[in-house]
């Protein structure tokens, strides 16, 4: 089945430490972004890459950084420097970047412990 | 810049109760216009979509209409279920927004009630 993966569904982080979210997708597309989610905000880009080996600051890129080093796959690290990580965590793909529809991920769940 | 506007939720109807979302947006160019679904602790799924004025998107019983002249894009469903409590987003996507490929609404809370 065709799709996009997150890992884990739900992440703990201590204070000061680094985080790896973890997104995947098998449906050979080039565009790929990252959104947070919190109550009632509805959802805000962090990062955002049109195509491998390429992406770019996002609304909210402060305290994030992410990769794109194979074409499946954009991981998202919330740096230390992020001092409100509490959030809902969603990763989407789509076809290319002119492509409009995008598809989403099942997210990852971020607590501060 | 561009930007979404749906009505405030929670919503609360009865099984087989009309549904009415309201969504209306600010945008430069002509955007396409998208619903997106998201049931409790998943992701976003892609509910229906409209490219140009007049187009009327439809899937699993909601409609929506691109309407141009009053810049709206309302979810209608005629018999809501149970199944179909969750958080509905309305969003647009413009080539004129800049950075932001997908610009949301904040999304209207629907419980249903049997």
């Amino acid at each position: 089945d065709g799709g996009i993966t997150q890992s884990p569904k739900y992440l703990f982080r201590k204070e000061g430490q680094n985080v790896t979210l973890s997104c995947e997708q098998n449906l050979n597309h080039d565009a790929m972004y990252w959104y947070r989610q919190d109550p009632g905000q509805g959802l805000r880009l962090i990062y955002y890459s049109q195509i491998v080996n390429d992406f770019q600051k996002g609304d909210i890129a402060e305290g994030y950084s992410v990769s794109r080093e194979k074409k499946e796959s954009f991981p998202l690290t919330v740096t230390s420097a992020q001092k409100n990580p509490t959030a809902f965590y969603l990763c989407a793909s789509s076809a290319t970047w002119a492509a409009k529809t995008q598809y989403f991920g099942p997210g990852t769940r971020l607590l501060v412990l | 810049g561009d930007s979404v506007t749906q009505m405030e939720g929670p919503v609360t109807l009865s099984e087989e109760a009309f549904l009415t979302i309201n969504c209306t947006y600010t945008a430069t160019g002509y955007p396409s216009l998208f619903w997106y679904v998201q049931y409790p602790g998943e992701g976003l799924q892609l509910l229906l979509k409209a490219t140009k004025a007049d187009d009327k998107g439809s899937n699993k019983g909601f409609e929506a209409t691109y309407r141009k002249e009053t810049t709206s894009f309302h979810l209608e469903k005629g018999s809501v279920q149970v199944s179909d409590s969750a958080v509905y987003f309305c969003a647009l996507s413009d080539g004129n927004s800049g950075n932001t490929p997908l610009v949301f609404g904040k999304g209207t809370r629907l419980s249903v009630i049997a």
